[in-house]
């Protein structure tokens, strides 16, 4: 499975725009670049995923590099409920049966 | 909005003793994931379900672990016998995979909430 890079941790304010970087160096053209946060005590959420347009929707954005070797995942406004962890998983296009396996990922922490 | 349903949320229980998880998914998905989570060792695939056939259980400890699906509205994960180090906490997924081959699109997850291991 291809690999990403991720900081550990980032810290932002409230209210501020905050910017999770992730390195994809390997990843293939049939990867799609999916992201993923877990909130305290909870599972994994879904937030958004693309191949090679950026991608807005309600929760976020995600912006691709025109390489595809690295993305950012933005979230616009953060509130203290995204305090979490942030991860960025390479998942393939098709071919049936596609794992999602989960690196180390991003803490994120919001400041009020 | 439909959910992923596991329980229970917690379970303490004493070395040795044989632990059932359950896990409902969501209406309509036809694969479900089990991981488990470990401050040392991150979120780690078990196993993996489609049209409630095992389609890999590679990630799982064959000797003490099984994971079945008895019907499409039910998965479960059992430990027999448990051990300390099974210790965790244990997520089921679902999701929704159409169309076959290279054409075949993968839906995101749907996480339960999980079930806390205590093994003592």
């Amino acid at each position: 499975d291809a690999k990403t890079t991720q900081p550990n941790s980032m810290e932002s304010n409230e209210e501020e725009p905050v910017h999770l970087p992730c390195n994809h160096s390997t990843i293939s053209g049939t990867d799609y670049i999916h992201w993923y946060r877990q909130l305290p005590s909870q599972g994994p959420e879904y937030v958004i995923h693309g191949l090679t347009s950026n991608v807005n929707n309600r929760m976020a954005s995600l912006a691709i590099a025109e390489d595809r070797k690295s993305s950012t995942l933005i979230l616009h406004r953060a509130t203290l409920r995204d305090a979490a962890v942030y991860y960025c998983i390479l998942r393939a296009r098709g071919g049936g049966y596609n794992k999602l396996i989960f690196g180390a990922g991003t803490r994120l922490a919001v400041h009020p | 909005d439909a959910r992923v349903t596991q329980t229970p949320r917690h379970k303490v229980t004493e070395m040795g003793q044989e632990v059932t998880m359950r896990c409902q998914p969501i209406l309509g998905h036809n694969t479900v994931f089990w991981y488990r989570q470990t401050m040392m060792q991150g979120l780690e695939l078990l196993a993996y379900f489609r049209n409630r056939a095992p389609l890999d259980d590679s990630g799982m400890p064959k000797d003490r672990f099984s994971a079945e699906m008895p019907d499409a509205t039910l998965a479960t994960l059992k430990i027999q016998p448990s051990e300390p180090r099974d210790s965790a906490v244990y997520f089921c997924a679902s999701g929704l995979v159409t169309g076959t081959g290279a054409n075949s699109y993968n839906s995101p997850l749907h996480f339960g909430n999980g079930t806390r291991l205590t093994v003592t």
